[in-house]
């Protein structure tokens, strides 16, 4: 079975400094790997989205991500916070040969960028 | 496009109620998918269809039913409530491709259940 796992629940950073945001993913069958972004009291956006090819993704707002096989994760970066990155961030799997599409969702991130 | 629309947008029910929560897609996607968010859990899926037609169980079904009333719509209905199923409750579409594979959000109902 499939799960993924958000090593952090909260990471407070501030503005205009790096970030690193992770996740670990477990599959025994090839994998697509998302990024999605929760605002506060809205539904998810898609940031990114690594389903073959290049192992570093890049995505919307100034992130990228880079797939490692070796070792199963899937991290989130940034090389420079805005306030308005502030949110909760999720990494979601799903199975690369399947036809059905359903995500497993990590437990979330929550990004506290401070002034 | 409108996108996912989902209604209501809150709802506040007593235990032993029933509620259908309604979902519909403009973007003419074959799959659609409910799941719920809870704290610290992320997001679990209770049911989807990968085309019109037919529904499947995903994670945390139980409690819940579902109907794909055709091509656009999703609905899940809650028989009898109870206060394990307060939660937000998110509808998703998925477009498929073989260059894309991404699932589009609704922006969510807010269930209470006293």
């Amino acid at each position: 079975a499939q799960s993924v796992t958000q090593l952090d629940s909260q990471v407070p950073v501030f503005e205009e400094a790096p970030v690193e945001l992770r996740c670990n993913y477990s599959s025994s069958v090839s994998v697509y790997l998302f990024w999605y972004v929760q605002y506060p009291n809205q539904g998810l956006q898609l940031l990114l989205k690594y389903l073959s090819g290049s192992t570093l993704v890049k995505g919307i707002n100034g992130f990228e991500a880079e797939f490692n096989k070796s070792q199963t994760s899937f991290h989130l970066r940034k090389p420079s916070v805005h306030i308005s990155d502030t949110a909760e961030y999720f990494c979601a799997v799903s199975h690369g040969s399947s036809n059905t599409g359903k995500l497993i969702f990590g437990q979330g991130t929550t990004l506290q960028v401070k002034p | 496009n409108a996108g996912v629309t989902q209604t209501p947008k809150f709802q506040v029910l007593k235990t032993g109620q029933s509620m259908t929560l309604q979902c519909a897609q403009d973007m003419n996607h074959n799959s659609m998918y409910w799941y719920r968010q809870d704290p610290g859990m992320g997001l679990r899926l209770i049911y989807y269809s990968a085309s019109e037609g037919t529904t499947d169980k995903g994670e945390v079904p139980n409690g819940y039913n579902v109907s794909r009333l055709n091509k656009r719509e999703f609905s899940l209905r809650l028989e009898s409530a109870a206060p394990s199923q307060t939660s937000v409750y998110f509808c998703a579409s998925r477009i498929q491709g073989p260059n894309y594979n991404e699932q589009f959000f609704g922006p969510g109902t807010r269930l209470t259940v006293l």
